[in-house]
C-alpha cells in the first residue's frame, strides 16, 4: 500500500528556519517525482516544486524559487521542504504528493505550519 | 505559466442532481488535465487523469471530458459525500498549475 506520512504541525516565529518531511512507503521511492503543494487558509492549491529522488533533479514554481528548498534522501525514502527564514505569509497547510504523469495520485496528510510572533 | 480557469467558483445542488464543472487552459494542453476532490481539512484526492481516465477506486458517476483548452468534470448523480471542493490541474508542463477551485454545496 502506497503511503506518504508527513511530519507534525509546527508553530514558529518569523525569521526561524524549518524543515518538514514526507516519508514514503509501499513503492519504489526513487522512480516517481514527489511534489509539494501549499494551501493557504481558505485558499486554493499551489504547486511549489517537485523533486526526482533518483538523481535529486529539482524544479521550483517561479513564485517559490529562492523561497524554499526541496530535497530528498533516497536512503530513507523521505522528501523534505525547508525554509531558512519564515514569514507570517508562510502560514499554510503543506502537502506532499507522489506524482505519476504529473498528477498527484497519492498524498500525505498535510503539515500545518503556523508562523506568528 | 499556463493559467487554469474554473467555473463556476461555487455551485449549489441537491442529492441526485447532475453537475458539470468546467476548466479552461490558457493554451493547448492536449489531454494533460487532472481533476481532484478535496474535503475540508483533508488532502486532495485524484479523481480523473489524462482528462477522461477514472482513477482506481473512484465511483463511475464521475467522468471527465475535453482536450486542447476546454475540459469538463461531470458528476452524474450527486451523493452526500460529493459535496466538497473540486480542482482541475494541468500536467502538460511544469510549473503545474491548478484552477482556483469550485465549491459544491448542498442546496
Amino acid at each position: 500500500e502506497v503511503q506518504l506520512v508527513q511530519s507534525g504541525a509546527e508553530v514558529k516565529k518569523p525569521g526561524e528556519s524549518l524543515k518538514i518531511s514526507c516519508k514514503a512507503s509501499g513503492y519504489s521511492f526513487t522512480y516517481n517525482w514527489i511534489g509539494w503543494v501549499r494551501q493557504m487558509p481558505g485558499k486554493g492549491l499551489e504547486w511549489m516544486g517537485i523533486i526526482y529522488p533518483r538523481d535529486s533533479d529539482t524544479r521550483y514554481s517561479p513564485s517559490f524559487q529562492g523561497q524554499v528548498t526541496i530535497s530528498a534522501d533516497k536512503s530513507i525514502s523521505t522528501a523534505y521542504l525547508q525554509w531558512s527564514g519564515l514569514k507570517a505569509s508562510d502560514t499554510a497547510m503543506y502537502y506532499c504528493a507522489r506524482l505519476t504523469s504529473g498528477c498527484g495520485d497519492f498524498w500525505g496528510q498535510g503539515t500545518l505550519v503556523t508562523v506568528s510572533s | 505559466d499556463i493559467q487554469m480557469t474554473q467555473s463556476p467558483s461555487s455551485v449549489s445542488a441537491s442529492v441526485g442532481d447532475r453537475v458539470t464543472i468546467t476548466c479552461r487552459a490558457s493554451q493547448d494542453i492536449s489531454t494533460w488535465l487532472a481533476w481532484y476532490q478535496q474535503n475540508p481539512g483533508k488532502a486532495p484526492k485524484l479523481l480523473i487523469y489524462a482528462a477522461s481516465s477514472l482513477q482506481s477506486g473512484v465511483p463511475s458517476r464521475f467522468s471527465g471530458s475535453g482536450s486542447g483548452t476546454d475540459f469538463t468534470l461531470t458528476i452524474s448523480s450527486l451523493q452526500p459525500e460529493d459535496f466538497a471542493s473540486y480542482y482541475c490541474q494541468q500536467s502538460y508542463t511544469f510549473p503545474y498549475t491548478f484552477g482556483q477551485g469550485t465549491k459544491l454545496e448542498i442546496k
